[in-house]
């Protein structure tokens, strides 16, 4: 089955401690992206990957990093979290990225941070 | 920059009745359009989109949307609503000036079904 896989779902954590959001794609598609969904904002975009070792920030960039070493994975780095970055997240894919093209979502990863 | 208006952010229909989701977009030139449904605990999966072509677009579930350029809207509609389209609803738009895709999301819709 084509799908987007995110891990954990569910995290509460504390200020400080390093965590990582795994994304994976079983689609062989180039262009992967992540997203925060907070009430009343929509989805904004944080990063995005056209390929392999190719990412670049979206709108919200600030305090997360990513890694494109495989065309699968894209994962979704926090250094040291913020109670701001309470959130949920979601990956998304798509075949190239192009304007026309949907995005396949993953099913969400919702942090906590304390 | 690009901008998407989703008008209410809680939409109450009975079951059987209209379901009218209202979008409008800021660009001057066409972009490419989606509606997305996200149902609890789940991502956000496609209901239909817009590029190019027919301006009545039809998508899953029996909702359909219709791209009109001089309303720049892109408003979401299904006759007859059941209890399973309780959900929320989010407009998108792919900024037309970049060369790939950048979604614009709208700031979403909840729909509610009452029996």
């Amino acid at each position: 089955e084509a799908q987007v896989t995110q891990n954990p779902r569910y995290l509460i954590t504390v200020t400080g401690k390093k965590l990582t959001v795994t994304c994976s794609q079983n689609m062989n598609h180039e262009y992967m992206s992540w997203y925060r969904q907070d009430p009343g904002l929509g989805l904004r975009q944080i990063y995005y990957s056209m390929n392999v070792e190719v990412t670049d920030k979206g709108d919200v960039p600030e305090g997360y990093k990513v890694s494109r070493k495989e065309k699968r994975n894209f994962p979704l780095i926090l250094e040291s979290p913020s109670p701001n970055q309470t959130s949920l997240y979601f990956c998304a894919s798509s075949p190239t990225g192009a304007k026309n093209q949907p995005q396949h979502f993953g099913d969400g990863t919702r942090l906590s941070i304390l | 920059a690009q901008s998407v208006t989703q008008l209410g952010s809680h939409v109450s229909v009975s079951e059987g009745a209209l379901v009218l989701l209202r979008c409008n977009y800021s660009s001057s030139v066409p972009p490419y359009l989606f509606w997305y449904v996200q149902y609890p605990n789940q991502g956000l999966q496609l209901l239909l989109k817009y590029t190019t072509g027919a301006t009545l677009v039809k998508g899953i579930n029996g909702f359909e949307a219709e791209f009109k350029k001089s309303e720049t809207s892109f408003h979401l509609t299904k006759p007859s609503a059941h209890m399973s389209d309780a959900a929320e609803y989010f407009c998108a738009v792919s900024e037309p000036h970049t060369g790939f895709q950048k979604l614009v999301f709208g700031t979403g819709t909840r729909l509610l079904v009452s029996p």
